[in-house]
């Protein structure tokens, strides 16, 4: 086991909805990023927080967003969910450096499933 | 621009065969670092290697072994002697050192019959 928890498990929401996913990373790591698995791939990097900024993005669009908070643990916001938002949401905790050259190892809690309808 | 290839999208062995599970980089980025993650059905990552681009070094950890080839941007993964219970999906990941970023592959489904 990681240390890192994510809630809730599994989650079915309708289009338009709004959702939020949460984590808690590993004790002793102070960087959160999230991913998206879609079915069949491999997980898509969305944001990383590093001391409570955003400390980079990928290709979503804003309606993504996120936050940490003073214990390093973070939430997911997804609004005007599309069916196409239905995937894994994935949290990886690691001991960042906020951008400059980090050696540490992410490592993944357990995801939460979204399936929106 | 990074991508991590894995050409090998499905693979079935018999329980005690071997088995490589390939990789192929691609990163205009001198310094970075390589790893295999596996997915077990439950859908949790469980990290299994990490390696550093100036580290060519192989490395064997039990029944894993990963053989690092820069020249050929290249980090392939060997079970030997498979057991059903390797039997997952495993991704191939590139990080940049700029920022914690992590690039996966496709991934490549293995599956042990008893």
């Amino acid at each position: 086991e990681t240390g890192v928890t994510q809630s809730p498990t599994h989650l079915i929401k309708t289009r338009g909805q709004q959702v939020t996913l949460r984590c808690s990373s590993q004790s002793g790591h102070n960087t959160v990023s999230w991913y998206q698995q879609a079915l069949g791939q491999g997980p898509q990097f969305i944001f990383q927080y590093y001391r409570e900024e955003e400390n980079g993005r990928g290709n979503f669009p804003p309606r993504f967003s996120g936050l940490q908070f003073p214990n390093y643990s973070s939430e997911l916001n997804v609004n005007a969910l599309e069916l196409d938002d239905s995937a894994l949401y994935l949290c990886a905790s690691s001991l960042g450096q906020g951008g400059f050259m980090s050696q540490e190892t992410q490592y993944f809690g357990p995801g939460t499933r979204l399936l929106v309808l | 621009a990074q991508k991590v290839t894995q050409a090998q999208t499905e693979i079935s062995v018999v329980e005690k065969e071997d088995v490589t599970l390939d990789c192929v980089y691609e990163t205009r980025d001198t310094t970075y670092y390589l790893f295999w993650y596996k997915q077990p059905p439950s859908g949790e990552l469980v990290f299994l290697i990490r390696r550093n681009s100036f580290d060519e070094q192989n490395e064997i950890s039990g029944r894993y072994s990963w053989n690092f080839q820069k020249s050929t941007s290249s980090f392939n993964f060997t079970i030997t002697a498979s057991q059903v219970v390797d039997s997952a999906v495993y991704f191939c990941a590139l990080r940049r050192t700029s920022y914690d970023k992590v690039i996966f592959g496709p991934g490549t489904s293995l599956s042990v019959i008893p």
